[in-house]
């Protein structure tokens, strides 16, 4: 049984070039969540999505960054004009639905992004 | 602004040893109370969790202990091993989708 996948895990970008980072979730789950971990901290939600339906994303940047969680496919993480402050590593979780006592969610390994 | 302060920031246990990781939240509406583990290269892994309604829960040598009129929560390891040297997280919730990381604690058990 496969975990949550992301590709890529490492990706390096010059500053203003577009990042894209994909999360495909576990078999069954629907629900996605990304998270970002700045060097040395603990991880910051960004967003909440369902299949085809952005539930919560007031995490995410004003500007530059948009997350998409299409019918078909996997949810992609998409960083616009990116600069040093967006080095970081880019976690995403998923679960089966919403997430009770009963369950949890499951992260993925990351994908760690290097703006030069 | 939710406001979670986890101590200490590292940890250093022999082998054998306890060690203690302790969270602090200000918000009264968290209801879920889990402890993350972290390994290098690696995405946060659920270790344990809590809800308010009890005090306490172990799982193996795995304990939190959860004081709500103090808002604080702490993770007991027992019998320390140097596998268990990794980073964690408190990560209170009060909608299971969001959760709060604390800045994290980097624990080394030395053999």
């Amino acid at each position: 049984n496969a975990g949550v996948m992301q590709n890529p895990r490492h990706l390096v970008r010059r500053r203003g070039q577009e990042a894209r980072l994909r999360c495909s979730p576990m078999k069954g789950h629907s629900h996605v969540y990304w998270y970002r971990q700045l060097p040395e901290e603990g991880l910051k939600f960004m967003v909440y999505l369902q299949k085809e339906n952005i539930i919560d994303e007031s995490g995410m940047p004003k500007e530059r960054f948009s997350a998409e969680f299409p019918k078909e496919g996997p949810s992609i993480l998409r960083i616009q004009q990116v600069v040093r402050g967006d080095s970081a590593a880019y976690f995403c979780a998923s679960s089966p639905t919403t997430v009770t006592s009963g369950n949890t969610i499951y992260f993925g390994e990351g994908s760690w992004l290097t703006v030069v | 602004q939710q406001q979670v302060k986890q101590s200490p920031q590292s940890l250093i246990v022999q082998k054998g040893g306890i060690s203690i990781i302790n969270c602090a939240y200000e918000n009264t509406a968290f209801d879920y109370f889990p402890w993350y583990q972290q390994f290098p290269g690696k995405g946060p892994a659920l270790l344990i969790a809590i809800r308010p309604d009890v005090s306490e829960k172990k799982e193996g040598r795995f304990t939190i202990s959860f004081n709500k009129s103090a808002k604080q929560f702490s993770l007991h390891i027992m019998d320390s091993q140097p596998g268990d040297s990794a980073t964690y997280f408190c990560a209170p919730s009060y909608n299971f989708n969001k959760f709060y990381f604390g800045s994290g604690t980097k624990l080394n058990v030395k053999p």
